[in-house]
């Protein structure tokens, strides 16, 4: 199984909601990866997990919260989002290591829309 | 740091024309690169990758090689079909595994 799987596939929230965005993998990645996209623009790094420990925070603001409860899930937690937080929402896995050779696996991506 | 410079698009092709999309990059060390595709309301896909100078990569009928000196992965391929309109992000890895893109290139193959 090479597959990154995300839900909810597209996520419509106004200003004042909670809502969240799910990833798993099966591949025995152990680091996962949370991206912003938006058009026609290359992926943003927000988030990358190591061990299922966070480690890498690109200054996302807190409105953003990511977890990662095991090895193969990974959420991002949104929280009094604005409407420039629209964007596609890409979730990542690759093997751990400082190796180059480490190829990452993208999900399709959450579409998010906040109203 | 490291950059990636991706070929200004977007690039417009018949189909059966020849493709190529242009990518250099600034690395410190020695980097992987990669070819990311995207096709419209879709994730990236990895298309091809290489990690060593003089690799060749390829899929589909795409092809691209690293050359450490000219510090290019330029992406190729003979005949385009209409399925391959998407946009494609070149991208290198560096040893901390992180990933970093190019500005990506709207292709749009006419039948």
């Amino acid at each position: 199984d090479t597959e990154v799987t995300q839900t909810p596939k597209h996520l419509v929230m106004g200003m004042t909601n909670k809502k969240s965005l799910k990833c798993e993998q099966h591949m025995g990645h152990r680091a996962m990866y949370w991206y912003k996209q938006k058009a026609k623009k290359p992926p943003e790094l927000m988030f990358v997990y190591s061990y299922e420990k966070l480690s890498i925070n690109e200054s996302v603001p807190s409105r953003f919260s990511p977890e990662c409860p095991n090895s193969s899930l990974l959420n991002l937690h949104l929280h009094a989002l604005q409407p420039e937080d629209s964007a596609l929402y890409l979730c990542a896995s690759s093997q751990v290591g400082r190796d180059p050779y480490n190829e990452q696996f993208f999900g399709p991506g959450t579409r998010l829309t906040v109203l | 740091g490291d950059s990636v410079t991706q070929m200004e698009g977007p690039v417009t092709l018949s189909e059966e024309a020849f493709l190529t999309i242009n990518c250099t990059y600034t690395a410190t060390g020695y980097p992987s690169l990669f070819w990311y595709v995207q096709y419209p309301g879709e994730g990236l896909q990895l298309l091809l990758k290489a990690t060593k100078a003089d690799d060749k990569g390829s899929n589909k009928g795409f092809e691209a090689t690293y050359r450490k000196e000219t510090t290019s992965f330029h992406l190729e391929k003979g005949s385009v079909q209409v399925s391959d309109s998407a946009v494609y992000f070149c991208a290198l890895s560096d040893r901390g595994g992180q990933l970093t893109f190019g500005s990506g290139t709207q292709l749009t193959v006419l039948p």
